[in-house]
């Protein structure tokens, strides 16, 4: 069965910084484009960040130049280095798989998500 | 960035009676590749992640069930659910999936 476990949210002061995982089985990692969705408490669903399977990666306006998207194949794992972290960026944190390779975001597969709570 | 826009915010719908809910999007959808309109419909029960429903505006996912169908083209899309069932109580997102991804802002759906 597929799946994706994401892994590393917690609590964090503001202007901290914070790595997240997500851990992926039962389909050819490899072969799929991935990406990071947030919902803040209470709110809707926001697309942040896409890695293809090559390695290409794309930002939302909302974290270009303080998050990291990388993908480690060989070890079936998505990352997401966070910096500059704000209280906007309170949230869920879903990994998901999209539905091909790269261009199409659509997403088939997702994660439990992992709480990161940004306060002081 | 193109917005998308779901009315209503929510809706309370009766056993076995249908659900409607729309979406519009800021800018055609319209996927040069195939010509098809990437828009999906994902549902969101409490305390679980999204699960997608509806893809390229009408395509059910597998074992999705075939009272949930999708219609629309260019910028005015509607999900629909025949006859309501118990299990059907979430939160109902759309979403664009051209080149990049936005949702729009969910739709509450809730047994009268």
């Amino acid at each position: 069965e597929a799946q994706l476990l994401e892994s590393g949210g917690g609590f964090i002061q503001p202007g901290g910084s914070l790595r997240l995982s997500c851990a992926a089985s039962g389909f050819t990692f490899s072969g799929y484009a991935m990406s990071w969705v947030r919902q803040a408490p209470g709110k809707g669903l926001e697309w942040v960040s896409g890695i293809s399977d090559g390695g290409a990666t794309y930002y939302g306006d909302s974290v270009k130049g303080r998050f990291i998207i990388s993908r480690d194949n060989s070890k079936n794992t998505l990352n997401f280095q966070m910096n500059s972290l704000g209280a906007d960026d309170t949230a869920i944190y879903y990994c998901a798989k999209e539905v091909s390779a790269g261009g199409i975001p659509l997403f088939d597969l997702w994660g439990q998500g992992t709480l990161v709570t940004v306060s002081s | 960035d193109i917005v998308m826009t779901q009315s209503p915010d929510s809706l309370a719908v009766s056993l076995g009676e249908r659900a409607t809910i729309n979406c519009k999007s800021s800018q055609s959808v319209l996927y040069g590749s195939n010509s098809k309109n990437c828009l999906g419909w994902y549902q969101q029960k409490p305390g679980q992640p999204p699960k997608l429903l509806i893809y390229w505006a009408s395509t059910r996912e597998s074992g999705v069930p075939d009272r949930f169908s999708g219609s629309g083209s260019g910028t005015d899309f509607t999900l629909t659910i025949s006859s309501l069932q118990a299990e059907d109580v979430a939160v109902y997102y759309c979403q664009q999936y051209c080149g990049s991804s936005t949702f729009g802002q969910g739709t509450k759906v809730e047994i009268k």
